[in-house]
């Protein structure tokens, strides 16, 4: 079984199109996250989310909007999509904020912007 | 949280051990050290953490230094599959917001 499982793994669209990538976990975990990885492979945290509530935005732009129905689900959805959000996405998820920063991350989807 | 230096990468033969350096040389009381790998294409994993003394578990062992301020992931037998970007975080207790530098590049040699 995938612990932590995106949709989909690859994702290629125009410029000024509207995309969503989806996570879920089946590890039972409070907390997920969403991280962005660019070209430079630099992993930087986009959002935080602990049951269902948002924890941490780190200066995100507004077109992208994460949800989260559930808290074993982290949805990520993005508007008007440019060519700087080309990436690879990753989803992860650890036990209670605060108490372990052990995380467990999906395999990443990559999205490229044409 | 305390910002981390690691050397951009790094060699091994395989079957030696790996050891894998880093200075965090402001680290505050409360932060833990974290290390993680990235295997090409695949998402960053979990290997170890610490606060002061030496742990190990069934991947790695972490040696921290007495005053904190620099620690060591050991790879006790390098294997091919241990190619991967190693990374060293420190993060205080309080939130779970981990954030990645620029990692070590291990390439593990046959």
């Amino acid at each position: 079984d995938t612990a932590v499982s995106q949709t989909p793994k690859y994702l290629v669209t125009q410029m000024g199109n509207d995309k969503s990538i989806k996570c879920e976990q089946n590890l039972g975990h409070d907390t997920m996250y969403w991280y962005k990885q660019d070209s430079k492979k630099f992993l930087k945290i986009m959002f935080s989310y602990n049951n269902k509530e948002l924890i941490i935005n780190e200066t995100v732009p507004n077109r992208f909007s994460p949800k989260s129905p559930d808290k074993a689900h982290l949805n990520l959805h993005i508007n008007s999509l440019e060519l700087g959000d080309s990436a690879v996405y990753f989803c992860a998820s650890s036990p209670r904020q605060g108490v372990t920063g052990e995380l467990f991350f999906g395999e990443g989807s990559r999205l490229t912007v044409l | 949280d305390a910002k981390t230096t690691q050397p951009p990468s790094m060699d091994c033969a395989e079957g030696r051990a790996a050891n894998l350096p880093c200075n965090h040389s402001t680290i505050s009381g409360n932060e833990y050290v974290y290390w993680y790998r990235q295997i090409h294409s695949q998402g960053p994993q979990y290997i170890i953490h610490g606060l002061k003394n030496n742990e190990t578990n069934e991947m790695a062992s972490l040696i921290i230094t007495e005053d904190r301020k620099s620690s060591t992931l050991i790879l006790p037998h390098a294997t091919l599959r241990d190619t991967a970007v190693y990374y060293c975080i420190v993060r205080a207790t309080a939130g779970n917001m981990l954030t990645f530098g620029g990692g070590t590049r291990l390439m593990v040699k046959p």
